[in-house]
């Protein structure tokens, strides 16, 4: 099974909209980290959001927010007020355990942002 | 600018021959990563060091593929006898990791070696 899947390969949004980009993941270990990373043209995987699976509260980190729903194993990124920049590729990513090893990517969306 | 360097960011190359990429951390990480990203996938893990032990290895770092970190500081990444399946994206990726105590343990990421094999 996959360990995180993101079903929307593609996502458009009019500037200063919010938007939703799915994630659902799939672990047994009651401890685990979820991330967002950004992945311009340019190649670089840009840290976004974190969420770990004891924390009570939803992450957020300026106009990102994580929606963390434990029960359903989803952790949707939602964006706010979209900009021209936020034009990327958006990775989800697992981590188990507190300090694991390896992280597991979804497949990502391409997300555009309509001026 | 202190964050993960790598080098070359492009390298094109024959079938059979081998290549070697490096990668920088930031100075005081603990733990190196490497990934390999093909088009339209994410990252796939590789390999990882903790200091200069490598401590796990992926199945899909096949025997023509080899990784060091010396000293516990930069990283190389070697394949030999390149194959066009090789052709991908090889990101390097650090991180501070203290214990066990639950740090969130964040992955700063290179910008990436393009590889391509002809």
């Amino acid at each position: 099974a996959q360990k995180i899947t993101q079903t929307q390969p593609g996502m458009f949004v009019q500037e200063k909209e919010a938007v939703t980009l799915d994630c659902t993941y799939d672990t047994s270990d009651p401890s685990y980290g979820l991330f967002w990373y950004k992945q311009p043209s340019s190649g670089e995987m840009i840290f976004l959001i974190y969420q770990g699976s004891y924390d009570q509260q939803n992450a957020t980190e300026g106009r990102y927010s994580l929606n963390f729903q434990k029960a359903r194993k989803s952790a949707n990124l939602v964006i706010s007020a979209s900009q021209l920049g936020d034009s990327a590729m958006y990775f989800c990513a697992m981590r188990e355990g507190n300090t694991g090893n390896q992280f597991y990517f979804g497949t990502g969306t391409s997300l555009t942002v309509i001026p | 600018d202190t964050g993960v360097s790598q080098d070359p960011r492009h390298k094109i190359t024959k079938r059979g021959q081998n290549v070697t990429f490096r990668c920088d951390p930031i100075s005081e990480h603990n733990r190196l990563y490497w990934y390999r990203q093909t088009l339209g996938q994410g990252p796939e893990f590789l390999t990882y060091f903790q200091n200069e032990a490598q401590l796990e290895k992926s199945r899909l770092l096949s025997d023509r593929f080899s990784a060091e970190r010396p000293k516990g500081s930069f990283s190389t990444l070697e394949i030999q006898r390149t194959e066009q399946g090789d052709s991908a994206m090889y990101l390097c990726a650090s991180s501070l990791v203290v214990g066990l105590a639950g740090s969130y343990n964040e992955q700063f990421f290179g910008p990436g070696t393009r590889l391509t094999v002809l």
